[in-house]
């Protein structure tokens, strides 16, 4: 099946610096989203990306759909302790837009 | 508006027991999943419903597993009888038929003892 791979798995910064993750992909995917789940709940829906090359931001993180439609990444900037949880990117394809989720990043911010 | 409602939000129960949980999708979503999450791990899809029919249940452990969508709501994922292995978080979703935007509840932790 489908597997999006998540980069880095997890990561440890300093509130105030700047976070870049990746998802990449073998598949091409029509659409592209990003979750954040914090512990003990569902997924929520941070960035939706529908076109490749598409760049969308949302207050402190952008992200960017790539151009052959098989890669995202999603940065953050000036993270702040709130920014702390799993991130997750995950792909949509085909007419009955079937959901795939990443293996994702898991952010740890210290102060 | 509400978001997709889940209950119960915790179980513990023994293996070979059977369980169930329930989920409202957001009202006129059409498309609904379950998912199960293992600690650690992304969210695996077992089933996806267009309004009370299957889309997709390949990943599905049909020995064990079942889930209906009456009428085209809320739908519930049966679990009969559980295995050590099940304990997971079980995720529901829906979205709208044409957007694929899924939306998510907060999900009910199985511990399977």
């Amino acid at each position: 099946g489908q597997q999006l791979n998540q980069s880095p798995q997890s990561m440890f910064i300093q509130e105030g610096e700047d976070v870049s993750m990746n998802c990449t992909s073998s598949s091409i995917f029509n659409t592209w989203l990003w979750y954040k789940q914090d512990p003990g709940e569902g997924p929520v829906l941070l960035i939706a990306l529908y076109k490749a090359g598409e760049l969308t931001s949302n207050g402190r993180l952008t992200a960017q759909f790539g151009i052959t439609r098989k890669d995202s990444f999603l940065n953050i900037s000036a993270s702040i302790p709130s920014d702390v949880g799993i991130y997750f990117c995950a792909g949509i394809t085909g007419t009955a837009s079937k959901l795939t989720f990443g293996t994702g990043t898991r952010l740890q911010v210290t102060l | 508006e509400a978001g997709v409602a889940q209950s119960p939000r915790y179980k513990i129960i023994e293996k070979r027991q059977s369980v169930a949980f329930w989920c409202n999708p957001i009202s006129g979503h059409a498309t609904l999943y379950w998912y199960q999450q293992i600690l650690g791990q992304g969210p695996k899809l077992l089933i996806q419903f267009q309004n009370n029919g299957v889309v997709d249940d390949s990943q599905l452990p049909k020995d064990r597993f079942s889930a209906e969508r009456l009428k085209g709501v809320d739908s519930t994922l049966k679990i009969q009888p559980a295995k050590l292995e099940d304990s997971a978080v079980y995720l529901c979703a829906s979205s709208f038929r044409w957007e694929g935007v899924a939306f998510f509840g907060q999900g009910t932790r199985l511990t399977v003892v």
